[in-house]
C-alpha cells in the first residue's frame, strides 16, 4: 500500500527558533499534500494544501509566514514552523493524496510530535 | 458546505461485544466515504472506504455501507477486541479538496 513517512516523528526546540518537518510519499506521486495539527483529544485541523510546484492555499486562520510550506516535488512536502512559541506546541500530520486514485483517498504520515520550550 | 457528524465518544465495550459508531454526512454530488483509525501517539491508517452508494467497505472484521438515503456510514464490529481501543474518523472525500473529518470517537475495550 501507499506509504508515507515523515521526519522527525518528535522534536522539542527552544522558543524562537525554527523547525522543519518533512513529508515524503515513498512508493507513488503525490500531486498534492496536506497538512493537519491536531491537538490532544480532538479532531485534525487542515492547516493548508500543497500543490506540487505551486504555492500553498492556507485555511483560515493560519499564518502563512509562521507556518512555510514548500512542496518542491511530487515526493516531498515540508512545514517549516518559524519563530516557533510554546502554543505552537502540537502533533501536526501530513497526508498525501495519488494522483492516480479516484476515490480521493489520503494517505497519512505518523506525525510529528512538536514540543516548544 | 460539506460535512461529517459522528457520534461522540467516548465508547466503552466489553471484550467480544458489537459495536456500532454512528456517522452521517452532508455533501453535494456524489462523495467517497472512509473510516480512519487513529492508535495513541500515531498517525491515522485507512480502515475502510466505499467510493458509491450501496457499496460495504470491510476491514479486519469492520464494516460499513455507504448509505445515500439516509446519508450515513456506520461503522460497526460484530465482535471488539481490546486491540481495537482507538480513536476511530469518519470523513468524507471529493474532488479538488481535503477530506473532512468527523470529531472522531474514543473506543475503549476493556477484558
Amino acid at each position: 500500500g501507499a506509504v508515507v513517512s515523515q521526519h522527525p516523528s518528535r522534536v522539542i526546540c527552544k522558543s524562537g527558533t525554527s523547525v522543519k518537518i518533512e513529508c515524503r510519499s515513498l512508493d507513488f506521486q503525490a500531486t498534492t499534500m496536506f497538512w493537519y495539527r491536531q491537538f490532544p483529544k480532538q479532531s485534525l485541523m487542515l492547516m493548508a494544501t500543497s500543490n506540487e510546484g505551486s504555492k500553498a492555499t492556507y485555511e483560515q486562520g493560519v499564518e502563512k509566514d509562521k507556518f512555510l510550506i514548500n512542496h518542491a516535488s511530487l515526493t516531498l512536502s515540508t512545514l517549516t514552523v518559524t519563530s516557533a512559541h510554546p502554543e505552537d506546541s502540537s502533533f501536526y500530520i501530513c497526508s498525501a493524496r495519488d494522483q492516480k486514485g479516484g476515490s480521493y483517498e489520503q494517505y497519512f504520515g505518523p506525525g510529528t510530535r512538536l514540543t516548544v520550550t | 458546505g460539506d460535512s461529517v457528524t459522528q457520534m461522540e465518544g467516548p465508547v466503552t465495550l466489553s471484550e467480544e461485544a458489537f459495536l456500532t459508531i454512528n456517522c452521517t454526512y452532508t455533501a453535494t454530488g456524489y462523495p467517497s466515504l472512509f473510516w480512519y483509525v487513529q492508535y495513541p501517539g500515531e498517525g491515522l491508517q485507512l480502515l475502510l472506504k466505499a467510493t458509491k452508494a450501496d457499496d460495504k467497505g470491510s476491514n479486519k472484521g469492520f464494516e460499513a455501507t455507504y448509505r445515500k438515503e439516509t446519508t450515513s456510514f456506520h461503522l460497526e464490529k460484530g465482535s471488539v477486541q481490546v486491540s481495537d481501543s482507538a480513536v476511530y474518523f469518519c470523513a468524507l472525500g471529493q474532488a479538488g479538496t481535503a477530506l473532512i473529518f468527523g470529531k472522531g470517537t474514543t473506543l475503549s475495550v476493556s477484558s
